[in-house]
């Protein structure tokens, strides 16, 4: 089944930085990747995704790159701002079993 | 359109008791699927429902059930409560098997004493 890995776990930026958070995926027919942010105490919210047949989307100050050859897929925040600080999840579609899988996490925190 | 709603959205148990939460999927949505999430950890996936049958199942103990209805609104029941069950349950639809977007519901927060 499909594996997802994802780093890294905890991530400390400066406001105005940029950050990056990588996900590696195991199911080379995999062709639907999400991105999640869960702020404290609120639930997982769907913030941006990506599928196959395309390399990079990109939604104001995020984007979303995908490596299938290299089966790996990451979020970049551009200008980070304190907001921005929550955990985030990728997933990935595990084909075989038809279901969603996440990566355990990145906890983002971004210091005014 | 209404999200997914999660009801009770706080739950104080004793051990050895069981519970029932429920989720109510967005209008339209068939796929309910359930995780359990633990401070500090991830989303582990407990099972998912597609139309009334249960597609997918994680590695939980057979005291983890669940269900869903001809109208896609689904449950879990745990039976046999123990303090390491305590967590945030969540569940998320979407529109059908393997359909990709996800949306959860706020979840319920159970906490066994």
């Amino acid at each position: 089944g499909e594996n997802v890995e994802q780093h890294p776990s905890t991530l400390s930026v400066q406001e105005g930085d940029s950050a990056v958070i990588k996900c590696t995926y195991s199911d080379s027919a995999s062709n639907y990747f999400p991105w999640y942010k869960q702020e404290l105490g609120k639930r997982p919210q769907l913030i941006i995704d990506i599928r196959s047949n395309v390399g990079e989307k990109k939604d104001q100050r995020i984007a979303v790159t995908l490596n299938k050859t290299a089966k790996h897929f990451s979020l970049h925040i551009t200008e980070t701002q304190p907001e921005d600080s929550a955990v985030y999840f990728c997933a990935a579609i595990d084909t075989g079993f038809q279901k969603l899988v996440f990566g355990t996490g990145t906890r983002l925190l971004v210091s005014p | 359109k209404a999200g997914v709603t999660q009801t009770p959205r706080y739950l104080i148990k004793t051990r050895g008791q069981q519970v029932t939460l429920s989720c109510s999927p967005i209008s339209g949505h068939r796929s309910v699927s359930w995780y359990q999430q633990t401070p500090g950890q991830g989303l582990q996936f407990l099972f998912e429902y597609f139309s009334e049958t249960q597609r997918n199942k994680g590695n939980f103990p057979g005291r983890f059930s669940g269900r869903q209805f001809s109208n896609s609104r689904s449950e879990m029941n745990v039976s046999t409560l123990e303090l390491g069950d305590s967590a945030l349950y969540l569940c998320a639809s979407s529109l059908g098997q393997g359909q990709g977007e996800q949306y959860f519901g706020p979840g319920t927060r159970l906490t066994v004493t």
